[in-house]
C-alpha cells in the first residue's frame, strides 16, 4: 500500500526559531500533498494544498508567510513554521494523493508533534 | 461551501451490539464520501470510501443522497473496532477540486 513518512515525529524549539517538516510519499508519486493541523481531541483542519512545481493554496485564515510549503519534487514537500511561537504548538499531518488516481483518497503520514517552549 | 456534520463526540455500545456511527454533509454538487479511521497511536487511514460500495472490516456505508447521509454501520461491534472516526468529504473528481472536509469525529468504544 501507499506508505506516507514523516520527519521529526517530534521536534521541541524555542520561540522565534524555524521549524521544518518535510513530508515524503515512499512508493508512489504524489502530485498533491496536503498539511493538516489537528488539536487536541479535534479534528484536522486543513493548512494549504501544496502542488508540485507550483505555488501553495492555503486555506482561509492561514498565513502563507508564516507557514511556507514547498513542493520541488513528487515525492517530496516540506512545511516551515517560521518564528514560531507557542501558539503553534501543535500536530502537525500531511497527506498525499497519487499522481494520476482516479479518485481522491489522501494516504496520510504519522503526524509532527511540535511544541514551542 | 461543503460541511460535514459528525453529531456524535462518543459512542459507547458493548461487544456484539450493532453500531452506527452518523454522517451527514451539505454540498450542492456531487460529492465523494470517505470514511476515515485512527487507532490509538496509529495514523489516519482509509476504512472505507462510498464510490467503492465494499465491506471493510464488518463496516459498511451507504451513500443516501435524499438525506445528504453516509452512515457507517456494523452489526456486531469487536472490541478492536475501538477507534476515532471521520467522516469526510471530496468534490469529485468532476468538481475540479480534491481536498477532503473533514468532520469532528467520533470516538467509538466498544466494551465488553
Amino acid at each position: 500500500g501507499a506508505v506516507v513518512s514523516q520527519h521529526p515525529s517530534r521536534v521541541i524549539c524555542k520561540s522565534g526559531t524555524s521549524v521544518k517538516i518535510e513530508c515524503r510519499s515512499l512508493d508512489f508519486q504524489a502530485t498533491t500533498m496536503f498539511w493538516y493541523r489537528q488539536f487536541p481531541k479535534q479534528s484536522l483542519m486543513l493548512m494549504a494544498t501544496s502542488n508540485e512545481g507550483s505555488k501553495a493554496t492555503y486555506e482561509q485564515g492561514v498565513e502563507k508567510d508564516k507557514f511556507l510549503i514547498n513542493h520541488a519534487s513528487l515525492t517530496l514537500s516540506t512545511l516551515t513554521v517560521t518564528s514560531a511561537h507557542p501558539e503553534d504548538s501543535s500536530f502537525y499531518i500531511c497527506s498525499a494523493r497519487e499522481q494520476g488516481a482516479d479518485h481522491n483518497e489522501q494516504f496520510f503520514g504519522p503526524g509532527t508533534r511540535l511544541t514551542v517552549l | 461551501a461543503q460541511r460535514v456534520t459528525q453529531p456524535e463526540k462518543l459512542l459507547s455500545v458493548f461487544k456484539g451490539a450493532p453500531v452506527e456511527l452518523k454522517c451527514n454533509y451539505s454540498y450542492s454538487g456531487s460529492p465523494e464520501l470517505f470514511w476515515y479511521v485512527q487507532y490509538s497511536r496509529q495514523r489516519l487511514q482509509l476504512l472505507l470510501r462510498h464510490i467503492s460500495r465494499e465491506s471493510i472490516k464488518g463496516f459498511t456505508a451507504d451513500l443516501n443522497k435524499g438525506e445528504t447521509s453516509f452512515h457507517l454501520k456494523k452489526p456486531f461491534a469487536q472490541e478492536e473496532d475501538s477507534a476515532m472516526y471521520y467522516c469526510a468529504l471530496s468534490e469529485g473528481i468532476t468538481g475540479g477540486g480534491n481536498k477532503l472536509t473533514f468532520g469532528t469525529g467520533t470516538q467509538l468504544k466498544v466494551e465488553l
